[in-house]
């Protein structure tokens, strides 16, 4: 079985300001990472993905995310946030053994960018 | 076509009603799946298919919840008699092959009344 957590649910930042969202995930199996951002009544965009090699990852819109094997983290990045990233993240894993794809989400965190 | 496309994008409809929630994944892709995004639950996987392979059917809630796939490309998301708890947006998503790579779509969002 897999959980993802992640323990903010919202993240409020001034534009232009750093921000870390935190994603930790628990498995019995190796696992994929991903983030994948939802602006309102929009579906999922993939922002980024580990799958192997480097843990440092970079996405879409400047995101980066790394992945920490021995603390079962994949938090994710923003040197300098823009009011347009305003929008719910989440993290989630799939399986890479078993071959079973189906992503098991985290509960999703609310970025809100003010002016 | 360009990408995963949902239809309808809103439904309404009355407890105790059937509805079809239809998905057509991106041209290619072999790999399909249903979640569910509600308030209370988040998302939540509901059934997964691949190729002609057995779904995987064990994120469906009920036996009120049922899907198929015809001809390894449109598939059908059914919910019969319909509960105010269904109540939520449905998205499907689809990848290439065993890619855990998967795009999704825009989401339809049910309501029961």
């Amino acid at each position: 079985a897999q959980s993802v957590t992640q323990l903010d649910s919202q993240v409020p930042v001034f534009e232009e300001a750093p921000v870390e969202l935190r994603c930790n995930y628990s498995s019995s199996v190796s696992v994929y990472l991903f983030w994948y951002v939802q602006y309102p009544n929009q579906g999922l965009q993939l922002l980024l993905k580990y799958l192997s090699g480097s843990t440092l990852v970079k996405g879409i819109n400047g995101f980066e995310a790394e992945f920490n094997k021995s603390q079962t983290s994949f938090h994710l990045r923003k040197p300098s946030v823009h009011i347009s990233d305003t929008a719910e993240y989440f993290c989630a894993v799939s399986d890479v053994d078993t071959g079973r794809r189906a992503l098991t989400f985290g509960s999703g965190t609310r970025l809100q960018v003010q002016p | 076509g360009a990408g995963v496309s949902q239809s309808p994008s809103n439904k309404v409809t009355e407890k105790g009603k059937d509805v079809e929630l239809r998905c057509d994944p991106i041209s290619g892709h072999t790999a399909l799946y249903w979640y569910r995004q509600s308030l209370g639950q988040g998302l939540e996987f509901l059934i997964y298919f691949q190729g002609n392979s057995a779904p995987d059917k064990s994120g469906l809630p009920s036996d009120r919840f049922s899907a198929e796939r015809t001809g390894g490309s449109v598939s059908t998301l059914t919910i019969q008699r319909t509960q105010q708890e269904d109540s939520a947006v449905y998205l499907c998503a689809s990848s290439l092959g065993v890619g855990p790579e998967a795009f999704f779509g825009q989401g339809t969002r049910l309501t029961v009344v």
